[in-house]
């Protein structure tokens, strides 16, 4: 599976869009592009996951570069119950196991 | 989105016994879960692939002896850390594959005393 870099930690305020960056520049073709999050002490929480065209849940939304060698979760309006750690994730349809790298903190703040 | 369970969700055990861990996925068929463990303030590591009806397969330096793994149905596979010890305490966490997406369990959290 291709390796992911992400930012350690960001912050953001209540009610505002969160965006999470994510590199994946040795993605190969097959790979899909993967978010969850981890709340403390809990499982990870599958969030959205994409190829190569942009997707959109009730949860987030997911851009993916042209190139496909990076991407963004975006959380339209932040909460205070979005804090966890993201973590970004490439992976083959079926391939099953995941990658974790360390993830982005993502601090939500009143 | 599809449901994981796991059962125990904590467990305290003494030096020298064994602990099963139980992993379930409650609304959907899985030939294939995972094991992870995750030590504070560390990320997820993959310890093994549990095949349903096969042996499971373990990643470099999990030993297969101290952390048994049966996935006897396609709902149902269990961990069991044999001779628990201390460093053996961790939270473990599972997961199943529904179409093109993971599921991850609660995850269980192992102490041992």
């Amino acid at each position: 599976d291709a390796k992911t870099t992400q930012p350690t930690s960001m912050d953001c305020a209540e009610g505002r869009a969160a965006n999470l960056p994510c590199n994946h520049s040795t993605i190969s073709g097959n790979e899909y592009v993967y978010w969850y999050r981890q709340i403390h002490s809990q499982g990870p929480q599958y969030i959205i996951h994409g190829l190569k065209n942009n997707e959109t849940n009730e949860m987030a939304s997911l851009i993916i570069t042209e190139d496909r060698k990076s991407s963004t979760l975006i959380l339209p309006h932040a909460t205070l119950r979005d804090t966890a750690v993201y973590y970004c994730i490439v992976s083959a349809t079926n391939a099953g196991k995941s990658t974790f790298g360390d993830g982005t903190t993502l601090t939500v703040k009143p | 989105g599809a449901v994981v369970s796991q059962h125990p969700s904590r467990v305290i055990c003494k030096s020298g016994t064994s602990v099963k861990i139980e992993c379930r996925s409650l609304d959907f068929q899985a030939t294939t879960m995972f094991w992870y463990r995750q030590f504070p303030k560390q990320s997820l590591m993959l310890m093994a692939t549990s095949n349903e009806g096969s042996k499971a397969t373990y990643e470099q330096g999990v030993e297969k002896d101290k952390f048994l793994i049966n996935h006897a149905s396609l709902t149902l596979s269990t961990l069991t850390v044999t001779s628990a010890h201390p460093e053996d305490s961790s939270f473990y966490i599972c997961s199943a594959g529904r179409g093109e997406t993971q599921y991850f369990g609660p995850g269980t959290r192992l102490l041992v005393l």
